[in-house]
């Protein structure tokens, strides 16, 4: 089953304004990673966020992490056309003690930024 | 360097027959992953390889799907008699260790009639 929830499932917005995804997960995480997909095929890393971090920056991105309330948020500032793309978040929530070591993956946020 | 490569790009096959897709990872790495994804889907994860260990194999759908992994390098992906249901893009990724940033390649387009 996926841990990660995206919301919302799809997202419609102008250039130039923001656009905020967010992800859900159940249990208890080492790290989540935000990816983006275009034309449905390979995934392009964003940004990985370690769980005692709660903010990260990178160029137009801000990706932010509540491990109280289970939940990160990704934020893309003065969007462009070509920010339109599928966007995944993934959380790693495996232990040393197991061998359970891959990612769980969301369903992703559908972003469509219209010139 | 170069990135995660696979092959073929596309494949369309007959039901029933099988298929062999190959993932070349980034030299180094030593996890590799087998997801597969449906049109307007998210990623299933299939299968994944950490060095010598043993493969997780716990997310393959059917005895129909296996993988191999040789050592660190080139990973295949077997579907023996395909059905319809199993057309997706399947996608290769590989990691310099396990949770690091996977880096991921284009994908096989498999479609069966």
């Amino acid at each position: 089953s996926q841990q990660g929830e995206e919301d919302p499932q799809a997202l419609s917005i102008q250039e130039g304004e923001n656009a905020t995804m967010n992800c859900s997960y159940k249990t208890s995480i080492n790290n989540l990673q935000w990816y983006r997909q275009n034309s449905g095929r390979g995934l392009v890393h964003l940004i990985l966020i370690r769980s005692n971090e709660r903010e990260k920056h990178s160029g137009r991105l801000r990706v932010t992490l509540d491990t109280s309330k289970k939940s990160s948020s990704l934020l893309i500032t003065a969007s462009r056309a070509a920010d339109t793309a599928s966007y995944f978040c993934a959380t790693d929530a495996s232990t040393n003690a197991g061998n359970n070591r891959k990612l769980i993956w969301g369903l992703g946020t559908s972003l469509a930024v219209n010139p | 360097g170069a990135g995660v490569s696979q092959s073929p790009s596309n494949k369309v096959t007959e039901k029933g027959k099988d298929v062999e897709l190959r993932c070349d990872p980034i030299s180094g790495h030593t996890a590799l992953y087998w997801y597969r994804q449906r049109l307007g889907q998210g990623l299933e994860f299939l299968i994944y390889f950490q060095g010598n260990s043993a493969p997780d194999k716990s997310g393959l759908p059917s005895d129909r799907f296996s993988a191999e992994r040789t050592g660190e390098s080139v990973s295949t992906l077997t579907i023996q008699r395909t059905q319809q249901e199993d057309s997706a893009v399947y996608l290769c990724a590989s990691s310099l260790e396990a949770r690091d940033t996977q880096y991921f390649g284009p994908g096989t387009r498999l479609t069966v009639l």
